[in-house]
Order: C-alpha cells, then sequence, then structure tokens
C-alpha cells in the first residue's frame, strides 16, 4: 500500500529557533513532492514543491529530497508564531501521479 | 496567481435536504478538479476526480449517488451533496493542479457543511 508518513506531533519550537518536519514516502518511484501548510479550519495553501534530489530554498524555507532514502524535510529558519499550523506532505506516486497525504505535523511555535 | 473560489463558506441545512457546493477556476483551466472531505483533525480524504466534459471517478467507499459532482466546463465543478444526513457534516474542499497532474494543487476555500 502506498504510504506518506508524518510525525503527527504536536512539535514545539522557540520562536527564532529552526523548525525540522519530516516525510517519509514508500514508493520508490514518486515524482513530486509538495509541502503544504493548514491553518485550523482553512484549507491547505502550498508552501514548497520539490522534484529533485538535494534543497530548494524559498525565503525562510528550504525542502530537502532523498530519493534514496524516500523522505522529503521542511526546515523553516527563525520560526515565527504565525507558522503554527498543521503541515501536510504531500507525493504523487505512480504514472498516474496519484496523490497521496500524509496525516500532517501540528508545528507550534512558542513565543 | 491562480485562484479556485469556492462557494458557499459555510451552509447549514437540516436533514434530508440537499446541498449543492461550486468551485471555480478564475484564471485559468481545469480539465481536473479533485473533491476532498476532511474531518476535525483529520487529514484530507479524496472523495473523487471531477474530469471535464466526462463522469467523475470516485473513491472506493464514497457513494456516487449521494455526491453527485458535475463538471461541465473548464471552470466549474460542482458537488451536491444529496439528502444530507448529520454525518455528513464536515469541511469540503476543491482543488485544481495549475498545469498538469503532477503540477502542485490549488485549493478552494473550503465549505463547512452541518447537517442539524
Amino acid at each position: 500500500q502506498k504510504e506518506v508518513e508524518q510525525n503527527s506531533g504536536p512539535l514545539s519550537v522557540p520562536e527564532g529557533a529552526i523548525a525540522s518536519l519530516n516525510c517519509t514516502y514508500s514508493d520508490r518511484v514518486s515524482q513530486s513532492f509538495f509541502w503544504y501548510r493548514q491553518y485550523s479550519g482553512k484549507s491547505p495553501e502550498l508552501i514548497m514543491s520539490i522534484y529533485s534530489n538535494g534543497d530548494k530554498e524559498d525565503g525562510r524555507f528550504t525542502a530537502q529530497l532523498n530519493k534514496a532514502s524516500q523522505y522529503v524535510s521542511l526546515l523553516i529558519r527563525d520560526s515565527q508564531p504565525s507558522d503554527s499550523a498543521t503541515y501536510l506532505c504531500a507525493v504523487t506516486m505512480d504514472s498516474n501521479y496519484q496523490l497521496i497525504w500524509g496525516a500532517g505535523t501540528k508545528l507550534i511555535i512558542k513565543p | 496567481g491562480a485562484v479556485v473560489s469556492q462557494h458557499p463558506s459555510r451552509v447549514i441545512c437540516k436533514s434530508g435536504t440537499s446541498v449543492k457546493i461550486e468551485c471555480r477556476s478564475l484564471d485559468f483551466q481545469a480539465t481536473t478538479m479533485f473533491w476532498y472531505r476532511q474531518f476535525p483533525k483529520k487529514s484530507l480524504m479524496l472523495m473523487a476526480t471531477s474530469n471535464e466534459g466526462s463522469k467523475a471517478t470516485y473513491e472506493q467507499g464514497v457513494e456516487k449517488d449521494k455526491f453527485l459532482i458535475n463538471h461541465a466546463s473548464l471552470t466549474l465543478s460542482t458537488l451536491t451533496v444529496t439528502s444530507a444526513h448529520p454525518e455528513d457534516s464536515s469541511f469540503y474542499i476543491c482543488s485544481a493542479p495549475i498545469n498538469d497532474l503532477n503540477s502542485p494543487l490549488h485549493f478552494g476555500n473550503g465549505t463547512r457543511l452541518t447537517v442539524t
């Protein structure tokens, strides 16, 4: 069964520190990897997409992909209280681009 | 950037009635739209894939006669919850890929349905 695994948390990080969120996936042929942020009662919003091995940086966010180890991570530098949310990892699997979602990690940034 | 507009944002209805939720792509054409459902503190559950001009593809366990999907144009998909029951109360969210199916999804703002 195709799976995307995330630690449900909550992950508590002091303001200004680096928050590290991790996601593992089961399908070796996965092609596209996404991180979404979801505030309580709101719909998800795209934070980062990554398609090849290595790091991809966008402002305070860095996505890291390691296909050999089948994990993708999201680093948030200089964490702010407004970063407190649930972070969803999503991975496309197989040739039909089926999108599989992780259960999400709840992140709490403490002032 | 691409915007997906979803209406209504909240709806309260009585048991046995039907509710229609609209999802529009505002500045791009969406041949495919996805309808999700989310219960409190749970992750997204894909209900169905809406395809313009053809029948929707429903996920296992989702009743197609209860959740009617119509995707009559490249910019509009609708989800109708028929004969609603309290257990249908949930957060319904539509989304569409900005380009091909390998691209990120853009989400509507969601519809909070409460069935009394």
